[in-house]
Order: structure tokens, then sequence, then C-alpha cells
């Protein structure tokens, strides 16, 4: 029973463009949410994250937007560049949770030049 | 920027062989997390450490074995590897301090032949 789930596998862009990505989440247990940044044969990379109490969080080009009553959340890239081309995964946490964060399947990101 | 580390980077073995995954970090975190991902699926936390002498199991029930005698070091163990043990090994540690933002190694790709 995945409780995170990345629907799309799979995203283009055109450089320049926005990027959006989402993520859907079923424990309403969820208290705080992020977003990971994975190039192949790497670790994930810390993107940005969102507390529950919060619908937005702003870094540059990236902003979070989260929706707790249809628990959505999404993350926006603009403007989209070729080097953000990766493997994006939403993760989410339950306060006080011993196993700490629960992650999707992520999703693909490629930006067209 | 996070220190934390993982050898061997790729591993490529037989079945039966005993292996010994390193991941070690410098941050002085006293929680770490063995996650473990297969192409296109999420991570699947396998085993995770809230300090010195302390270990559990994760959400993704795995035959591999850790331990943590050491603040910075938390080696993963197969005892027999089989070919259902290929995937990607990644190691992560925390602070409570960083809301819960987790710090990946590299990670291991295994082979079992």
């Amino acid at each position: 029973d995945q409780q995170v789930k990345q629907n799309s596998p799979s995203l283009s862009v055109q450089e320049g463009r926005i990027s959006i990505l989402n993520c859907d989440y079923t424990n309403s247990m969820f208290d705080y949410f992020l977003w990971y940044k994975k190039y192949p044969a790497e670790g994930p990379t810390f993107l940005i994250s969102i507390s529950s109490i919060k619908d937005k969080n702003e870094d540059g080009r990236f902003t979070v937007f989260l929706n707790k009553s249809a628990k959505h959340l999404s993350l926006h890239i603009v403007p989209s560049q070729p080097g953000d081309s990766a493997v994006y995964f939403c993760a989410a946490r339950i306060s006080g949770s011993a196993r700490q964060l629960t992650f999707g399947s992520g999703t693909q990101l490629t930006v067209l030049p | 920027e996070a220190d934390i580390y993982q050898t061997p980077r790729y591993l490529v073995i037989g079945t039966g062989k005993k292996i010994t995954l390193e991941c070690s970090q410098t941050m002085g975190h006293d929680k770490m997390y063995w996650y473990q991902q297969d192409p296109g699926m999420e991570l699947h936390l396998i085993h995770y450490s809230y300090g010195v002498n302390s270990t559990e199991k994760g959400d993704l029930s795995s035959e591999s074995t850790v331990s943590r005698i050491r603040t910075e070091h938390f080696p993963l163990t197969l005892e027999s590897a089989r070919p259902s043990h290929t995937s990607q090994y990644l190691c992560a540690s925390t602070n409570p301090g960083h809301n819960n933002e987790q710090f990946f190694g590299p990670g291991t790709r295994l082979t079992v032949l």
C-alpha cells in the first residue's frame, strides 16, 4: 500500500517553460513534505520542503504547493533548465515517527534545450 | 555540505558470497538509514538506527543485517548474496535540527550474478 504516490513516471518540458511535478498522499498523519532530486548513479539531494501548516514555500526557481484537503502537493520549477533533468522524489513524514520518511516512486523530468 | 560516504560504488559478485556495504558520515548525526531502490520505484527503508547500539528493521523485509558500533559508521552485510539482492543501496543520515532532511550518500549499485 503506497502512501505517497507520484503517478507520472516521466515528464518532458521545453527549456524556459514551467515544470510541474505532482505528488499525492493518503496518510493524513503526514505533517512535513520534502522533494529530493536524484541524478543517475548518485544519491538523492534535498531540494525543498514544506510544513503542513503552510500551503506554499518558495526557494528561487522552486516552489512547492500543498493542498491538504486534496492530500496533494506539487513542485513548480520555473524557468526550467536542462540541468534540472533528473528524477524527482516526493517524501513525507509523520511527526514523531521513527522511520522518518516515506518516498514516492519518482518522476523523471527531462528538460529539452 | 553533507559528508556521507558509501563504498564500494559498484559491486558485481557471484551468488553465495558474503558482502559488506560501507557507510560513513562525518557530521555526527545520530540517525542513519539504509534504503533499497530499484529503477522507477520508490526508496524502500530496510534498516535504521537511532544511535550507537540501536538498529531496527524498516518497512521492506530484507535478508541483510546492520550494525552501529560507532556513531559515524553504519555498515550493511549480506551473508549470502543472491540475484534477488541486485539493487541500488542508499545510506542516509539526519539530525532532528535539520527539519527531517536526510542527507544521502552516493549509493552502492550491487549486481549479484
